[in-house]
C-alpha cells in the first residue's frame, strides 16, 4: 500500500520560490504525480517523475529521491494564480492506481 | 475530445435514497477511479477498475459499488445514501504509457440530507 505524507499549509509572498515536499512509502513503486487544484475545481496535472533527479517544466519543477521516498514540487515566480491545493500521489505497485496525500494549501500573498 | 465525462454535476438525496453517478472516458485508458475528496482528507480511493470485466476495493469502499463492463464506462452506484457520504466524486482514467497522465472529471458534489 501507500503511505503520503505532505504539509498541510503554507504561506508565501508573491514573486518568490516555494518547495513543497512529500514523503512516501510504498510496497511498490510506479513514479511520483504532482496536480494542481484550485478550490471547487478537478485536479489539473503538474508533473511525473519516475526517474531520480529533477525535472523542470517553466516555473514548475519536480524533484524525486527513490531511495529517500522523497519528492518535492518547486514553484518559482510565485503569482497570486498559484494559490492552490498542491496533491502528491504514487500508483500502487501492482495496479498503477494513485494513492494522493492530503495535499498542501498553498497561500501566496501580495 | 471529451476526455472523462461525469455526470450529474450536483445532486441532493435523502438518506436512504439510491443513485448512479455516471463516467465515461473515450481515450480507450484500462484504468479507472472512483475517489471522494473531504475537507482536509484529500482524495480517497474508493473503487478502482484496470480493464473491461474487473474492479477492486480502494481505501474507502462501504456503502458504494461499481462494476465495468464496457472500457469506455464506470459507472459509481450509492446503494443507500447516508449523511456520511456526502462529498465531491471524482472519477479518472488512466492509461500506463500515455505520458503518465491521470484525467479527471469535473467532479459531483452529492449531499444527502
Amino acid at each position: 500500500g501507500q503511505n503520503i505524507d505532505q504539509p498541510t499549509e503554507m504561506t508565501a509572498t508573491e514573486g518568490a520560490i516555494v518547495q513543497i515536499n512529500c514523503t512516501y512509502q510504498t510496497s511498490g513503486f510506479n513514479g511520483l504525480f504532482w496536480y494542481q487544484q484550485h478550490a471547487g475545481e478537478a485536479p489539473t496535472f503538474l508533473s511525473y517523475n519516475v526517474l531520480d533527479g529533477l525535472e523542470e517544466k517553466g516555473r514548475f519543477s519536480s524533484f524525486l529521491s527513490r531511495s529517500k521516498g522523497y519528492s518535492y514540487l518547486l514553484l518559482k515566480e510565485l503569482q497570486m494564480k498559484d494559490s492552490a491545493s498542491y496533491l502528491c500521489a504514487a500508483p500502487t505497485g501492482g495496479s498503477y492506481i494513485p494513492t494522493f496525500g492530503r495535499g498542501t494549501s498553498l497561500i501566496v500573498h501580495p | 475530445n471529451a476526455g472523462v465525462t461525469q455526470t450529474p454535476k450536483f445532486q441532493v438525496l435523502k438518506t436512504g435514497q439510491s443513485m448512479t453517478l455516471q463516467c465515461a472516458q473515450d481515450m480507450n485508458h484500462e484504468y479507472m477511479s472512483w475517489y471522494r475528496q473531504d475537507p482536509g482528507m484529500g482524495l480517497r480511493l474508493i473503487h478502482y477498475s484496470v480493464g473491461a470485466g474487473i474492479t477492486d476495493q480502494g481505501e474507502v469502499p462501504n456503502g458504494y459499488n461499481v462494476s465495468r463492463s464496457t472500457t469506455e464506462d464506470f459507472p459509481l452506484r450509492l446503494l443507500s445514501a447516508a449523511p456520511s457520504q456526502t462529498s465531491v466524486y471524482f472519477c479518472a482514467s488512466y492509461k500506463q504509457g500515455t505520458g503518465n497522465t491521470i484525467y479527471f472529471g469535473e467532479g459531483s458534489w452529492l449531499t444527502v440530507v
